[in-house]
C-alpha cells in the first residue's frame, strides 16, 4: 500500500476558522515532505515543505508540523478563506533526493460561508 | 518565465492508437517527472529524468516511454493506448529544494 495517507477525505470548515489537515506516513526513512494544493482542473501547486531535521515550518498563513515519533504530518491554514477550497495532498520523498514523490490520496477542504 | 507547460490540454484516443504528450520547462531545472492522476486519487510517478540523456522508471511505467534530449523538454510517449491509461497526466520539474513545480495537465481519454 501507499506509505503516505490522509486521515480524512473531506474537511469542512467555516470561513475565518483555522483548518488542520493531517497526513500519516509509514517510512521512517522519509526525508522530505511537501504539501500541495490542487484546485479543480489544475495541476498541484506547491504550498510548503519540510525536511526531517525540522519539527515546524511556517509560511504565509500556513504552518507544517512534523512529528517523527508517530510519523505524522499536518498542515495548518490560518483564517481560512474561500480561495482555500481545494484538495490538499501531502507527498514524501523517500530518498531525500530527486527520484520522485509519493503522494497520498488527498483531503478535500470545503469552506463554509 | 512560463514555468512548466504541457500540450495538448485534452485528447481522446482510440484503443491501440499512439500519441506523445509534450512537456517543456523554462526554469533550467535538471530534474523532470511524469505523473498520472486517476479520479479521486493522488499522483503516481510514471518516469523521471535527472538530466538530459538520463531517464528512469517510476512506480507505474508500463505502457509508456520517455526521452530527454534537452534540458527543457521531456515528452511522454504512449505506443498502444489502452482504456486503463485514461487519466490526467502531469509533468513536473524540480527546484533547488526538490520542491516540484507542476504543469496544468493533459486530460487523456482512451475509448
Amino acid at each position: 500500500g501507499e506509505s503516505v495517507g490522509l486521515h480524512l477525505p473531506t474537511l469542512s470548515v467555516q470561513e475565518g476558522d483555522n483548518s488542520i489537515i493531517n497526513c500519516a506516513y509509514s517510512n521512517s526513512a522519509s526525508d522530505y515532505f511537501i504539501w500541495y494544493k490542487q484546485e479543480s482542473g489544475k495541476g498541484p501547486q506547491f504550498i510548503i515543505d519540510i525536511r526531517s531535521n525540522m519539527d515546524k515550518r511556517q509560511g504565509q498563513r500556513v504552518t507544517v508540523l512534523l512529528n517523527k515519533t508517530v510519523k505524522h504530518l499536518s498542515l495548518q491554514i490560518a483564517a481560512t478563506q474561500p480561495g482555500d477550497s481545494a484538495v490538499y495532498f501531502c507527498a514524501e520523498n523517500l530518498g531525500g533526493g530527486a527520484d520522485g514523490l509519493t503522494f497520498g490520496k488527498g483531503t478535500h477542504l470545503i469552506i463554509q460561508p | 518565465n512560463a514555468g512548466v507547460t504541457q500540450t495538448p490540454k485534452f485528447r481522446i484516443l482510440k484503443i491501440g492508437q499512439s500519441m506523445t504528450l509534450q512537456c517543456t520547462q523554462d526554469m533550467n531545472h535538471n530534474y523532470m517527472y511524469w505523473y498520472r492522476q486517476d479520479p479521486g486519487m493522488g499522483l503516481k510517478l510514471i518516469y523521471y529524468s535527472v538530466g538530459a540523456g538520463i531517464t528512469d522508471k517510476g512506480e507505474v511505467p508500463n505502457g509508456y516511454n520517455v526521452s530527454r534530449s534537452t534540458t527543457e523538454d521531456f515528452p511522454l510517449r504512449l505506443e498502444l493506448a489502452a482504456p486503463s491509461q485514461t487519466s490526467v497526466y502531469f509533468c513536473a520539474s524540480t527546484g533547488e529544494r526538490y520542491e516540484q513545480y507542476f504543469g496544468p495537465g493533459t486530460r487523456l481519454t482512451v475509448t
